[in-house]
């Protein structure tokens, strides 16, 4: 069991729907990170949190909207997505910012498919 | 942009034997993590290591870092099947630099044990 919760596991969506995925922890950390992997590939940063500020958008389409309603809680709203979104979102946290000097800790993962 | 590089791309082994992974980063850092990511799941983080260390142990792994050549290995020492997985070197950036919040993976490689 991961101590970073997501969910949905699973989001099937067409083109023009509105979906959120949420993300919880609840081991006080202070920096939260979305990244997205498509298969057989790395993470990439899209954005990260700090103190519930977004600190760092990785020039990630609008398409994508993220937002931190408190320090445990992060949610990435979805909204006239295209194929090439199709891949799986991780979300991960970490004590504080600066992700390099403290281990992050990850979700599982929400596999989202475009139809 | 990606820093690390993952070598081998894949490994397959038998159980008890020992298996290397090497990463190779371009710019300095001040700190380099390896991962672990088992199928359709999240990320697990292994062991951190910070830029005026050469080697670090946990359990049946150990990591080195030459930072004279930008490289790291992941040693796993008598395997066992339930390792296989895929591992990622991450590194971040160098305090000369600006430092980073970001973590950048490099490619992974993926490790088959077999029984």
């Amino acid at each position: 069991d991961t101590e970073v919760t997501q969910t949905p596991k699973h989001l099937v969506m067409g083109m023009t729907n509105k979906k959120s995925l949420k993300c919880e922890q609840h081991m006080g950390h202070r920096a939260m990170y979305w990244y997205k992997q498509k298969a057989k590939k790395p993470p990439e940063l899209m954005f990260v949190y700090s103190y519930e500020k977004l600190s760092i958008n990785e020039s990630v389409p609008s398409r994508f909207s993220p937002e931190c309603p408190n320090s445990s809680l992060l949610n990435l709203h979805l909204h006239a997505l295209q194929p090439e979104d199709s891949a799986l979102y991780l979300c991960a946290s970490s004590l504080q910012s600066w992700g390099g000097r403290q281990p992050q800790h990850f979700g599982d993962g929400t596999r989202l498919s475009i139809l | 942009s990606q820093q690390g590089e993952e070598d081998p791309q894949a490994l397959s082994i038998q159980e008890g034997e020992n298996a290397t992974m090497n990463c190779s980063y371009k710019t300095s850092i001040n700190n380099l993590q390896w991962y672990r990511q088992n199928s359709g799941r999240g990320l697990v983080h292994l062991i951190l290591i910070r830029s005026n260390e050469r080697e670090k142990h946990s359990g049946r792994l150990r990591v080195t870092l030459d930072t004279s050549k930008k490289s790291s290995s992941l040693l796993i020492t008598a395997s066992r099947a339930a390792d296989t997985a895929s591992y990622f070197c991450a590194t971040d950036g160098s305090a000369t630099q600006g430092g980073s919040e970001k973590l950048v993976f490099g490619k992974g490689t993926k490790l088959t044990v077999n029984p």
